[in-house]
């Protein structure tokens, strides 16, 4: 059964604090990929990885870094936490760049 | 612009009653579109994508090029159809999966 699994379902940070979100998937899936989901504004897109220690950026990556230093583990960093980062992040992966992507179960982020 | 527009952010219908959750796509490629749902405190999972062209919980969605739409519909629909819905288009350019606003579907008893 396909598994991907993230560090926290809530996180409370402080503005300016640094902030690490962890995705593990158990697929031996090549593709990764970090969403914001916001409402009204469906899945945006902040960055993937096609290949371990290999990243692009998505639609809105400013304010964020990933790390992918394994196949199976994505990570999503946020320098500097602003009050516009509180959302909710989801993770997911793929086999191939264009077949169904799976996901976790969220992580519910606020910034305070 | 490659985009994906789903009109409505709520549709509320009555159980039995025939549903179509709109969905309009530009693309200039050849497009690969999908349809996602998250149900009360589950995840995001794929419901159908228009390549394999099957019936999943009674939900089809037929691409229509004309029209740049992929649409999908159930002809009678049930109480546990109730959860967000997000159409999705496949960018061959980017490799992005780009997503719409997505919709609500709201089904009463």
């Amino acid at each position: 059964d396909v598994k991907v699994t993230q560090s926290s379902r809530y996180l409370v940070k402080r503005t300016g604090e640094k902030v690490f979100l962890e995705c593990v998937q158990d697929m031996d899936h090549e593709n990764m990929f970090w969403y914001r989901q916001d409402p009204g504004l469906g899945l945006r897109l902040i960055y993937f990885s096609y290949d371990v220690k290999m990243k692009e950026k998505g639609d809105i990556p400013e304010g964020y870094s990933v790390s992918r230093e394994k196949k199976e583990r994505f990570s999503l960093i946020l320098e500097s936490a602003s009050t516009n980062q509180t959302s909710m992040y989801l993770c997911a992966s793929s086999q191939q760049i264009f077949t169904e992507q799976y996901f976790g179960p969220g992580t519910r982020l606020t910034v305070t | 612009a490659q985009r994906v527009t789903q009109p409505e952010k709520l549709l509320s219908v009555f159980k039995g009653a025939p549903v179509e959750l709109k969905c309009n796509y530009s693309y200039s490629g050849s497009p690969e579109l999908f349809w996602y749902v998250q149900y009360s405190r589950q995840r995001l999972q794929l419901l159908l994508r228009h390549i394999s062209r099957e019936s999943i919980k009674g939900f089809t969605a037929d691409l229509n090029k004309g029209e740049t739409s992929f649409h999908l519909k159930k002809p009678f629909a049930q109480e546990e159809d109730s959860a967000m819905y997000y159409c999705a288009l496949f960018s061959g350019n980017t490799g992005k999966l780009i997503f719409g606003q997505g919709t609500t579907l709201q089904v009463k008893p």
